[in-house]
């Protein structure tokens, strides 16, 4: 009874390159959502997404980021040229329904930018 | 916009007290509240939620009380041990079908059990 899975669990990214992060959903789980946790902060929404669609981005950064969740595999969490307020941990939510649904979150991907 | 208050940020216990932790949210269409409990190096972890058409939950040490006419709602533990030591989160969503079922967070209490 897998749960949410994440990877990796740690990257470590110079100023300027790519991230790519990875979030498996628990089995027969079709929402997605990734938050961001700052240093010392909670929890800050980015984006939810279904199978194949964009649901909602309203807390995605306009330039950079971008998120996929492809009808085969993981969502993807890409972060281009990265920057050191890049740094943070990244999780990952899944849930079963969007109706009032429990999300169930994964272990997270701390990033860390030099 | 929407914003979820927590309070206190820090709060430390002696084992066996009760510890309570208190949110407040903005926005009037939220209808689903649950806290989750975040260790060292983890991730957030669900402990109770409840519902907006519930006033009050309750599972062996944890209980959650919701004022809707407040928009006001708590996490009360009691008899608590060193292992209840974590990070508390409370949360608030819309939740309804079709649309965003975003969860805004709550700052953080960081809970002290001392032995």
């Amino acid at each position: 009874n897998a749960g949410v899975m994440q990877n990796p669990r740690h990257l470590v990214r110079r100023r300027g390159q790519e991230a790519r992060l990875r979030c498996s959903p628990m089995k027969g789980h079709s929402h997605v959502y990734w938050y961001r946790q700052l240093p010392e902060e909670g929890l800050k929404f980015m984006v939810y997404l279904q199978k194949e669609n964009i649901i909602d981005e309203s807390g995605m950064p306009k330039e950079r980021f971008s998120a996929e969740f492809p009808k085969e595999g993981p969502s993807i969490l890409r972060i281009q040229q990265v920057v050191r307020g890049d740094s943070a941990a990244y999780f990952c939510a899944s849930s079963l329904t969007s109706f009032v649904d429990t999300q169930y979150f994964g272990p997270g991907t701390r990033l860390t930018v030099l | 916009g929407e914003n979820v208050e927590q309070h206190p940020s820090t709060l430390s216990v002696q084992e066996g007290d009760s510890a309570v932790i208190k949110c407040t949210y903005s926005d009037s269409a939220s209808n689903y509240f649950p806290w989750y409990k975040q260790e060292l190096g983890k991730g957030p972890q669900l402990i109770i939620d409840i519902r907006s058409n519930v006033g009050e939950k309750k599972d062996q040490r944890i209980a959650v009380t919701l004022n809707k006419t407040a928009k006001h709602f708590s996490l009360h533990i009691t008899e608590t041990q060193p292992e209840d030591s974590a990070v508390y989160f409370c949360a608030a969503s819309r939740g309804y079908g079709g649309a965003t079922n975003k969860l805004i967070f709550g700052t953080g209490t960081l809970l002290a059990v001392q032995p």
